[in-house]
């Protein structure tokens, strides 16, 4: 099984500021990588896949990158709307998928 | 736009069994897959399993195999998992989540479904 470890748990951040997140995979997962973001009470939505490619609606100040095993999502400019928990997510062997354990985005 | 509905939140006993539905609408399918994702109360994403309906044949987790089974009924495009011998540990939100084409993560989550197991 891959498992997936995203660093930090928590990242403080004031508004305005750019967030990098981190994520590593056990083994190589090409470039089937996707972030998710989650919200207190909502599902999880999709933000990146394919390690780079932002998904329907998703403003440009996000963006990922990497490939193999270390990815990054970096979020340009943070506004109010953007604190909440980011996940990353391999399905290099779909439909079989795993998590990251989340990524806490904290207003400093 | 693809909607997915759950059905409602369930309560249940230690060692009984518990069946959530997912109702799809709004497109059409061909290549798609389906899993199952769960959430423990203030936890991370799980994932438990997942099915290509054209292929009918499920995978799972390890850490669900022998407990979990995962449908669908494409006549009423409708999802089930099904999972079996519940312990207190199994409180959690379950979501099915559709993935709209081949090798593509999800992209449609459901609403989610509480399940809590209580004695």
């Amino acid at each position: 099984e891959i498992v997936m470890t995203q660093s930090p748990a928590t990242l403080s951040v004031s508004p305005g500021e750019r967030a990098t997140l981190s994520c590593r995979a056990s083994q190589s997962v090409s470039s089937t990588l996707a972030w998710y973001q989650q919200k207190p009470g909502q599902a999880p939505r999709l933000l990146i896949y394919g390690a780079s490619t932002r998904a329907t609606g998703i403003p440009a100040r996000f963006s990922g990158s990497g490939s193999g095993t270390e990815f990054t999502l970096t979020i340009s400019s943070l506004q109010s709307e953007d604190f909440a928990v980011y996940y990353c997510q391999q399905y290099n062997n779909w439909p079989s998928f795993t998590f990251g354990q989340g990524t806490k985005l904290e207003i400093k | 736009q693809v909607q997915l509905v759950q059905s409602g939140p369930e309560v249940k006993r230690p060692g009984s069994s518990v069946k959530v539905s997912c109702k799809a609408s709004g497109g059409t399918f061909s290549s798609y897959a389906v899993s199952w994702v769960r959430q423990a109360p203030g936890q991370g994403l799980e994932w438990m399993g997942g099915i290509i309906p054209i292929f009918t044949t499920a995978t799972y987790a390890q850490n669900f195999q022998g407990r979990v089974a995962i449908s669908t009924d494409e006549s009423t495009s409708t999802d089930y998992m099904e999972l079996r011998s519940l312990r207190s540990d199994d409180t959690a939100v379950y979501y099915c989540t559709y993935s709209l084409y081949s090798g593509s993560p999800p992209d449609y989550w459901g609403q989610g479904t509480l399940v809590t197991v209580s004695s």
